[in-house]
């Protein structure tokens, strides 16, 4: 049972351009969302995240979009740069379970 | 500050061995976790301690999986006997407290079990 969802598996943008990276989650109770990117033969490394309290987050080249209607995050990442290229997960928690639970990942290629 | 060690990168056994991997958090982070991610999914947590407390195992396979975190620091995660599906990359990640802390991800280690 997939509670979060990335329907995606791969995703190419240009140099320059925007890449948005979609995720969809089931659990209500889920309060605290977050992305990590991930390069081969490395262990993921945290992006950025975003609380059910707010609808959007920014962080430089990247924001998280939280639709908690529509169980839907996203992330933007302008302008997309080849050193993002990458495979990127979302990941959502429910703060009262304690535990973390990972998409299937995009990966994303920024062809220059 | 030094991130997550995890020792060995890769490893390949046969079905039906044992193995066990090992795992140094960040220094003063005090929330393990242990995670399983097999090719094209996501990671998939396996156990979660606070200090040398198990706070979660409910997703660990406890009939041939086992982790131990002694003194609230190291850890080590053993499969025994290995079966072919436990193939995968074996992360260990740690927090400085709970959950809702930044997870920090050590490198993983890749096992292949023929």
């Amino acid at each position: 049972d997939q509670q979060v969802k990335q329907n995606s598996p791969s995703l190419s943008v240009q140099e320059g351009r925007i890449s948005i990276l979609n995720c969809d989650y089931t659990n209500s109770m889920f309060d605290y969302f977050l992305w990590y990117k991930k390069y081969p033969a490395e262990g993921p490394t945290f992006l950025i995240s975003i609380s059910s309290i707010k609808d959007k987050n920014e962080d430089g080249r990247f924001t998280v979009f939280l639709n908690k209607s529509a169980k839907h995050l996203s992330l933007h990442i302008v302008p997309s740069q080849p050193g993002d290229s990458a495979v990127y997960f979302c990941a959502a928690e429910d703060s009262g379970a304690n535990n973390l639970f990972f998409g299937t990942g995009t990966r994303l290629t920024v062809i220059p | 500050e030094a991130g997550v060690a995890q020792s060995p990168r890769y490893k390949i056994i046969e079905k039906r061995q044992s193995v066990a991997f090992w795992c140094n958090p960040i220094s003063g982070h005090a929330t393990l976790y242990w995670y399983q991610q097999i090719l094209g999914q996501g990671p998939k947590l396996l156990i979660q301690f606070q200090n040398n407390g198990v706070v979660d195992d409910s997703q660990l396979p406890k009939d041939r999986f086992s982790a131990e975190r002694l003194k609230g620091v190291d850890s080590t995660l053993k499969i025994q006997p290995a079966k072919l599906e436990d193939s995968a990359v074996y992360l260990c990640a740690s927090s400085r407290s709970g959950v809702t802390e930044t997870q920090y991800f050590g490198p993983g280690t890749r096992l292949l079990v023929l």
